[in-house]
């Protein structure tokens, strides 16, 4: 099946800085790539999504880009704020099917 | 609105009781999902169900069992609590087709003392 890896675990940024989380998948047959962030007591919610015919993809102060090749992807945000402290989780789902495989998750703290 | 509810918040049970967990969603989603979350490990699936009456092991079935006998409501069963139970417990849904985005509930936290 499909193996998840989220690095780093903790990363503590100063406000205005950029962060970066990166996770690589196993399985080539996958396609959908979404990221999710949990804030303190608050239920996972989707932030932004990538699929397999785009490398790059942009919201805003978010962005995911994807190596198909090389099998790994990467949440960007850029000018951190204090309201991006949580936990973002990566995942990866393949066409057939609606399986999610969860990283292990990135504790992000933003220092004001 | 996509809305996911859990039937609580908090739970707390004894060992060796039977606990049911429930889940209900209001978008008329085909796929639902019940993960655990723990420190360090993520979000692994249980059980999920692509339609009603159906049920797929996930990758931690084990202790658990799941009911769907209605479209927008999907039970998770611990038959037997145990210790090794207490976790966080999010049920999820989404719409059948390409994959796309899962929208979760708000959790329960159970407890097994």
């Amino acid at each position: 099946g499909e193996n998840v890896e989220q690095h780093p675990s903790t990363l503590s940024v100063q406000e205005g800085d950029s962060a970066v989380i990166k996770c690589t998948y196993s399985d080539s047959a996958s396609n959908y790539f979404p990221w999710y962030k949990q804030e303190l007591g608050k239920r996972p919610q989707l932030i932004i999504d990538i699929r397999s015919n785009v490398g790059e993809k942009k919201d805003q102060r978010i962005a995911v880009t994807l190596n198909k090749t090389a099998k790994h992807f990467s949440l960007h945000i850029t000018e951190t704020q204090p309201e991006d402290s949580a936990v973002y989780f990566c995942a990866a789902s393949r066409a057939t099917g609606n399986q999610f495989y969860f990283g292990t998750g990135t504790s992000l703290t933003v220092i004001p | 609105d996509v809305k996911v509810t859990q039937s609580s918040r908090y739970l707390v049970k004894r060992t060796g009781e039977k606990v049911f967990l429930e889940c209900v969603q209001d978008m008329d989603h085909e796929n639902m999902f019940w993960y655990r979350q723990d420190p360090g490990l993520g979000l692994r699936l249980i059980y999920f169900s692509y339609d009603v009456k159906m049920k797929e092991k996930g990758d931690i079935p084990e202790g658990y069992s799941v009911s769907r006998e209605k479209k927008e409501r999907f039970s998770l069963i611990l038959e037997s609590a145990s210790t090794n139970q207490t976790s966080m417990y999010l049920c999820a849904s989404s719409f059948q087709g390409a994959p796309g985005e899962q929208y979760f509930g708000p959790g329960t936290r159970l407890t097994v003392t």
